[in-house]
């Protein structure tokens, strides 16, 4: 059974980096493909980006800020937004995307709060 | 990439269908049987409940189906339940140019 699980500081300050983790069990990191989608309070769901074979596939909005890696050793993803806003405030998922046959998510995290306050 | 266009709201009573358009464009909805619907229930994670525009997971009760025509796909919820009181989104993929997903602006069901 695929579980994830985020981490990450609940609390970032304006114009810092955002990290957070997605612990991932029960699939392979390598043989998957990884999707970050976050959500605003009371918001709807906004896609991030994708880790897919090495590679980060970003939403244009967030292009020269996000970046997405793993470690495999750690079963570890990883996701760094820098020089938040408040608007970057939201809960963020980490999700199995089923990229390239289906193109779903099908099994998601429960969700880290990030507020973006000074 | 703008948000795929779903109405705020639907409502229906116990035992009656109801259905949640999702309009998007010629460069999503249109040109890929790539459409995925989530369910979300408040404070939780979405759950997948159907995928590739009509393909129910293993689990997901045979009440929900989907389509597509066009731009718009569609969800269908027979025989609403009260526990189908959550929100609902669709997603499509967005083009082999960008790769990306794009949402829909998700709709509120109420069974009244």
């Amino acid at each position: 059974q695929v579980q994830l699980q985020e981490s990450g500081p609940g609390l970032v300050t304006p114009s810092d980096t955002l990290s957070l983790t997605c612990t991932v069990s029960g699939a392979s990191l390598t043989g998957s493909s990884w999707s970050w989608v976050r959500q605003p309070a009371g918001g709807g769901l906004e896609w991030v980006g994708r880790f897919y074979r090495g590679r980060t596939y970003k939403n244009v909005s967030l292009l020269s800020r996000l970046t997405m890696s793993l470690d495999t050793s750690k079963r570890q993803l990883y996701l760094r937004l820098s020089s938040v806003t408040a608007a970057d405030t939201a809960v963020y998922f980490c999700a199995r995307d089923i990229y390239g046959s289906g193109s779903y998510l099908d099994v998601w995290g429960q969700g880290a709060r990030v507020t973006v306050s000074p | 990439q703008s948000a795929l266009t779903q109405p705020a709201s639907v409502s229906g009573s116990p035992g009656q269908s109801i259905t949640i358009p999702c309009t998007g464009t010629n460069s999503d909805v249109g040109s890929f049987n790539l459409v995925s619907w989530y369910q979300q229930y408040p404070g939780k994670a979405p759950t997948l409940i159907i995928s590739e525009v009509s393909r129910r997971p293993s689990g997901v009760s045979d009440r929900f189906s989907g389509s597509k025509s066009g731009n718009t796909a569609s969800l269908t919820i027979s025989a609403l339940q009260a526990e189908d009181e959550a929100n609902y989104y669709c997603c499509s993929y967005a083009g082999h140019q960008t790769l990306a997903y794009v949402f829909g602006s998700g709709t509120s069901v109420a069974v009244l």
